[in-house]
């Protein structure tokens, strides 16, 4: 079947340098992409979201990369800080459903 | 402007008895939507109510079940638990076309259900 959210499970930064997580998806339609981050004992918090008309979005210290001819998708996350430390999914709806599809998330821990 | 609110946050339960849990949405969200987290299996969508009304549903037994009030407050229902039921459950709430950009889902952070 065809899937979302490809994600290395864990990831080890040191604080100050930036991060890159990394998402794949197989499903050729999906035309808009979210990510989230959960941090321990709270839901998913929205970081910033993509639509494939573009290939690349900013946010606050987040920047997303969408590269629609190998189904990639990044975040990357600048000058990271220990509260960066989190699990990270990014997830894309299926079809018309207005429901999201998660990957299994990567957890990035943040080394002082 | 408060965020989602779920209650409880945290439940024991026995296999075999039922659950009712419920969320209250951002003001002005008309969008509910449930999802179960667990090791194994991540997160995983169980079903979507905008103005009263089921509008998605995922694949999960009728055990499961929802509804949502005129006030847009949801609550979900889980009936003949059994132990792999024990999971998080989110609400995210939403206006109700966030695949078109308006609003992204909004989560609270959950109820943690076990059961015995």
């Amino acid at each position: 079947g065809e899937s979302v959210g490809l994600h290395l499970p864990t990831l080890s930064v040191q604080e100050g340098d930036n991060s890159i997580i990394n998402c794949a998806y197989s499903n050729s339609a999906s035309d808009y992409f979210i990510w989230y981050k959960q941090e321990s004992g709270k839901g998913p918090q929205f970081i910033i979201d993509i639509r494939s008309n573009m290939d690349k979005r900013q946010g606050q210290r987040v920047t997303v990369l969408l590269n629609k001819t190998v189904k990639h998708l990044s975040l990357q996350i600048a000058a990271t800080q220990p509260g960066d430390s989190a699990v990270y999914f990014c997830a894309d709806p299926r079809g018309g459903n207005e429901k999201l599809t998660f990957g299994t998330g990567t957890r990035l821990t943040i080394i002082p | 402007k408060a965020g989602v609110t779920q209650t409880p946050r945290y439940l024991i339960k026995t296999r075999g008895q039922q659950v009712t849990l419920s969320c209250s949405p951002i003001s002005g969200h008309r969008s509910v939507s449930w999802y179960q987290q667990t090791p194994g299996q991540g997160l995983q969508f169980l079903f979507e109510y905008f103005s009263e009304t089921q509008r998605n549903k995922g694949n999960f037994p009728g055990r499961f079940s929802g509804r949502q009030f005129s006030n847009s407050r949801s609550e979900m229902n889980v009936s003949t638990l059994e132990l792999g039921d024990s999971a998080l459950y989110l609400c995210a709430s939403s206006l109700g076309s966030w695949r078109q950009g308006n609003s992204p889902l909004h989560f609270g952070n959950g109820t943690r259900l076990t059961v015995t």
